[in-house]
């Protein structure tokens, strides 16, 4: 089955740290992708990045990365130079091949210090 | 580009009281729909999902439903509401797969029973 583990619940950081949010996850599939997403304070959950298990290459958007591991089964998520809009929880998450589902972990609460 | 509206923003409502959330999606045909609830902590349940009209699956026992009159419209039910039921609903659309892409939230309605 599919399982998504987030193990830090809330990290704080000063104003221009760099965070890093861990992803690991267990999957039976051979191929398979796995997302991020932002929920701001607003509530709504803000889609940030897809990877497809085929492409292991760091991705970079901005202020925002992601290393991706397939041999240790991790998804890392790093935030460079943190900003107060950084602020939020931070979901990975990774589908149930076949059913239409996403596997969520519970997310990491990211808050950010002026 | 493709848009999904919820309503209303909030509630508050008695307990046993009739419960009609609304979610509808622009801008894309035939899309897979979910309705999650965030309760209490950060956690995401997924309630019910949908491949198609008239199509509901539903992830857990509860009180509430669920029902998809035409492509694009996904509500979520309840006859008589409890307590328990209140949380932060949010309603998500996907591309129809597999393979399973990211799905995209609406702003959600923060149901508060009273």
């Amino acid at each position: 089955a599919q399982k998504v583990t987030q193990a830090q619940t809330e990290i704080s950081v000063v104003e221009k740290e760099d965070v890093t949010l861990d992803c690991v996850y267990e999957t039976r599939d051979t191929t398979y992708y796995l997302f991020w997403y932002k929920q701001p304070p607003s509530g709504e959950l803000v889609f940030l990045i897809r990877r497809n298990s085929f492409d292991e290459q760091n991705e970079i958007s901005g202020r925002y990365s992601w290393n991706f591991q397939k041999s240790t089964s991790s998804f890392n998520f790093t935030i460079t130079a943190s900003q107060v809009v950084d602020s939020a929880v931070y979901f990975c998450a990774l589908p149930y091949y076949g059913n239409n589902r996403l596997a969520f972990g519970k997310g990491n609460q990211v808050v950010v210090i002026p | 580009s493709q848009t999904i509206h919820q309503w209303p923003a909030t509630l508050v409502q008695p307990v046993g009281s009739p419960l009609s959330l609304e979610c509808t999606v622009e801008g894309t045909s035939n899309p897979n729909l979910y309705w999650y609830r965030q309760a209490a902590g950060r956690g995401l349940q997924l309630l019910f999902y949908s491949v198609g009209i008239g199509q509901i699956s539903s992830e857990v026992p509860q009180n509430l439903s669920a029902s998809r009159p035409q492509d694009r419209q996904f509500i979520l039910s309840s006859k008589k509401l409890l307590l328990s039921d209140s949380g932060f609903y949010l309603c998500a659309w996907s591309v129809a797969g597999p393979p399973i892409y990211e799905q995209y939230f609406g702003p959600g309605t923060r149901l508060t029973v009273t």
